[in-house]
């Protein structure tokens, strides 16, 4: 089962940052925290990762506690087009690549 | 590069039948994984296979199973369907190695749906 909590929805003015929190209380220490997004009726797909140290990409920022126990995506411009479901994963299964999904943040993006 | 592809979009079955699906990865991945996806489950994993190998399989019976081939091209095939097995099944490649094999990519989906 996934071990990561976020809040179920979220919204967010169009233009405006979206701040989507994360708890991984139960993060191991050479494990490291994924996010990836869900369009309505698509695939997921990849935003970011990350170990301990901010990460920043073309598409998001990642900020991560200093205890690891937590994190916050940031996309800094939000558009109708990230409205989705975020999902946050800190858990992989072994050796495999072996994603386990949560129920994830619905992020509605708002005229 | 060319996304992940998945053939077919949509199916149709009946209860009883079997049915594969067909997935083609990222040009140089070499890992394939599937999920299946409910409203009432969410996303689970299926499996996943590196180099013609099962590395892995979820908590899923005996009805799913999969291979890959040479060209790291996967199927999956579902026997004697049920009515639960209606759901979209999604197919993720990603490289082999490192923090950054748990980026996978993922195609559009196969809907498919039991009648």
């Amino acid at each position: 089962d996934a071990k990561t909590t976020q809040p179920p929805s979220m919204d967010c003015a169009e233009g405006r940052a979206a701040n989507l929190p994360c708890n991984h209380s139960t993060i191991s220490g050479n494990e490291y925290v994924y996010w990836y997004r869900q369009i309505h009726s698509q695939g997921p797909q990849y935003i970011i990762h990350g170990l301990k140290n901010n990460e920043t990409n073309e598409m998001a920022s990642l900020i991560i506690t200093e205890d690891r126990k937590s994190s916050t995506l940031i996309l800094p411009h939000a558009t109708l087009r990230d409205t989705a479901v975020y999902y946050c994963i800190d858990k992989v299964g072994g050796s495999a690549r072996q994603l386990t999904f949560g129920s994830g943040t619905q992020l509605t993006v708002l005229p | 590069k060319a996304g992940v592809t998945q053939t077919p979009r949509y199916l149709i079955k009946t209860r009883g039948q079997q049915v594969t699906l067909s997935c083609s990865p990222i040009s140089g991945h070499r890992s394939v994984s599937w999920y299946q996806q409910t409203p009432g489950q969410g996303l689970q994993f299926l499996f996943e296979y590196f180099s013609e190998t099962q590395r892995n399989k979820g908590n899923f019976p005996g009805r799913f199973s999969g291979r890959q081939f040479s060209n790291s091209r996967s199927e999956m095939n579902v026997s004697t369907l049920e009515l639960g097995d209606s759901a979209l099944y999604l197919c993720a490649s990603s490289l082999a190695w490192g923090p950054e094999s748990y980026e996978q990519y993922f195609g559009p989906g196969t809907r498919l749906t039991v009648t």
